[in-house]
C-alpha cells in the first residue's frame, strides 16, 4: 500500500547532539513537508520541498536542516542549535498540480531531550 | 501571510447530537482550498472534509458537513449524529489554488460524551 513512513516513532537527543528524522514516501509525490507541533498547538511548518535538490524555509526552520537527494525522501535534522527541540514531528506529502489535492502525512515522530 | 483562526480551543457535545466547529481565515486570494483535518489520540492526521473555494455547493462527507462562507471568510465543520470515535483534535487549513504552504490553525479539541 502506498503512504509515508517516518521513523523512528520515539526519539531521544542529548545536549548537544544531532539527531535526523527519516520520512520515506512512496506515493510518487513531488512535494514533501515537516511539520512540528508542540502539545495543544496547531501544525508549524519547518521546512519544504517542491522538486528533488531544492527546498524552502518554512516559518521556523532556525536549527533544523533538511536534504532531498531522492524524490521519495526528505530527512530532517535536528541540530543543537534547536534549542527546544521536544515537539511531535509530522512528515507530508502532497500532489504538485495547479490544484492542490491534500496533505498526506506520515504517523510522526516524538523528539524529547534528555 | 495566510492565517487560520480557530478560536475554540475546546468543545464538547453529547453522543447523537449536532456539533459545529469554527474557522476564520484571511487571504487576497480568489481561488483556494480549505480542509479540515482530524487528529485522534494516536495523533494519526485524517482528512475529514475538503472544499474547493471556486464551489459555491458546500461539500459533505457522511455525518460531515460544512458552511463555507467565502465573502466572510468563514469554513466551519459540523459534525451530525456524533459518535464516541469523532473525539480528537480538529485542525482547520487553507492552501492557494496555485502550489502553496497549507497554513494550519491551532485546533479545536473535541469531546464527546456517552
Amino acid at each position: 500500500d502506498g503512504g509515508i513512513t517516518q521513523s523512528p516513532k520515539y526519539l531521544f537527543r542529548k545536549e548537544g547532539q544531532n539527531v535526523t528524522l527519516s520520512c520515506e514516501q512512496n506515493l510518487n509525490h513531488d512535494a514533501m513537508y515537516w511539520y512540528r507541533q508542540d502539545p495543544g498547538q496547531g501544525l508549524r511548518l519547518i521546512y519544504y520541498s517542491q522538486i528533488v535538490n531544492d527546498f524552502q524555509k518554512g516559518d521556523i526552520a532556525e536549527g533544523y536542516s533538511v536534504s532531498r537527494e531522492k524524490k521519495e525522501s526528505f530527512p530532517l535534522t535536528v541540530t543543537s542549535a534547536q534549542k527546544n527541540p521536544t515537539a511531535f514531528y509530522l512528515c507530508a506529502s502532497s500532489i504538485v498540480t495547479e490544484a492542490n489535492e491534500k496533505l498526506f502525512f506520515g504517523s510522526g515522530t516524538q523528539l524529547s531531550v534528555l | 501571510a495566510q492565517t487560520v483562526t480557530q478560536s475554540q480551543p475546546e468543545m464538547s457535545v453529547q453522543e447523537a447530537e449536532t456539533v459545529t466547529l469554527s474557522c476564520t481565515y484571511d487571504t487576497s486570494e480568489s481561488d483556494y482550498y480549505l480542509f479540515w483535518y482530524k487528529q485522534p489520540p494516536s495523533r494519526q492526521m485524517i482528512l475529514v472534509i475538503r472544499q474547493e473555494a471556486y464551489k459555491q455547493q458546500n461539500a459533505t462527507e457522511n455525518r460531515f458537513s460544512v458552511n463555507f462562507q467565502k465573502a466572510a471568510k468563514s469554513f466551519s465543520l459540523k459534525i451530525s449524529d456524533s459518535q464516541l470515535g469523532d473525539a480528537a483534535m480538529y485542525f482547520c487549513a487553507y492552501s492557494g489554488y496555485n502550489f502553496n504552504k497549507f497554513y494550519f490553525g491551532s485546533g479545536t479539541k473535541l469531546n464527546v460524551k456517552p
